[in-house]
């Protein structure tokens, strides 16, 4: 299957700081990538869609101004968690399916295990 | 409300010992159901995408099924390795990078 990196896997910051998450598709392009976050025994929840060169959809409950999110090449997307705050330490999940495909699956990445002190 | 319930939350299994795992839906319009498989710290690892009433798919000891309503997850003769959280989606619009996730079941396999 199609590969999807994720960088870093782990980060500890401190409470008011800004984190970077990369999430690379390695051998395929991605116009659309999505972003998930996951607390310890609970599912995905969806956060928001990157859409390649223009402004990323969020879902509801979503702060866009916490989580901003670029999507600047077909290959990379960022989420940035702006002024973190403890409660912001969870596990983000990128994913991307591959472009120009409908109804094709998605690939998601290792995670990053986000811990705010 | 779309929903996704996965049933048991848990289960313990001996090695070779099969069981079914369930996953219910209830959503407005289904493009398709997918299976994970996640271990712990990591990301989900896609195992099958299910498009129709009545489809089947295999891989190794994992069988998944599909009806109007549900979705089986079947692991015969299951060994250590098979331990791990199984997820299940579903994709509501054709952009099947947007799941909504069921809650999951860790499946622990002992020797």
């Amino acid at each position: 299957g199609a590969v999807v990196s994720q960088h870093p896997s782990r980060v500890i910051c401190k409470s008011g700081t800004s984190v970077k998450i990369e999430c690379r598709s390695l051998d395929f392009q991605a116009t659309t990538m999505f972003w998930y976050r996951q607390f310890p025994k609970q599912s995905l929840m969806l956060m928001a869609t990157s859409n390649e060169g223009s402004k990323a959809t969020y879902e509801q409950g979503v702060e866009k101004d916490k989580f901003l999110i670029n999507h600047a090449s077909l290959t990379l997307s960022t989420l940035t968690v702006t002024s973190a705050h403890p409660e912001d330490s969870s596990f983000y999940i990128c994913s991307a399916s591959e472009m120009g495909r409908l109804n094709t699956e998605a690939f998601f990445g290792q995670g990053t295990r986000l811990t705010v002190v | 409300e779309d929903q996704v319930t996965q049933s048991p939350e848990a289960l313990r299994l001996q090695e070779g010992e099969s069981s079914s795992l369930n996953c219910s839906y209830t959503v407005s319009g289904l493009r398709g159901l997918f299976w994970y498989r996640q271990d712990p710290g990591k990301g989900p690892e896609f195992l099958f995408t299910l498009y129709s009433a009545g489809e089947e798919k295999e891989k190794e000891r994992l069988k998944a099924t599909l009806t109007k309503k549900e979705s089986f997850l079947h692991i015969t003769a299951p060994k250590p390795e098979d331990s791990a959280t199984y997820l299940c989606a579903v994709a509501l619009t054709d952009s099947w990078g947007k799941l909504q996730f069921g809650a999951g079941t860790q499946v622990v396999v002992t020797p």
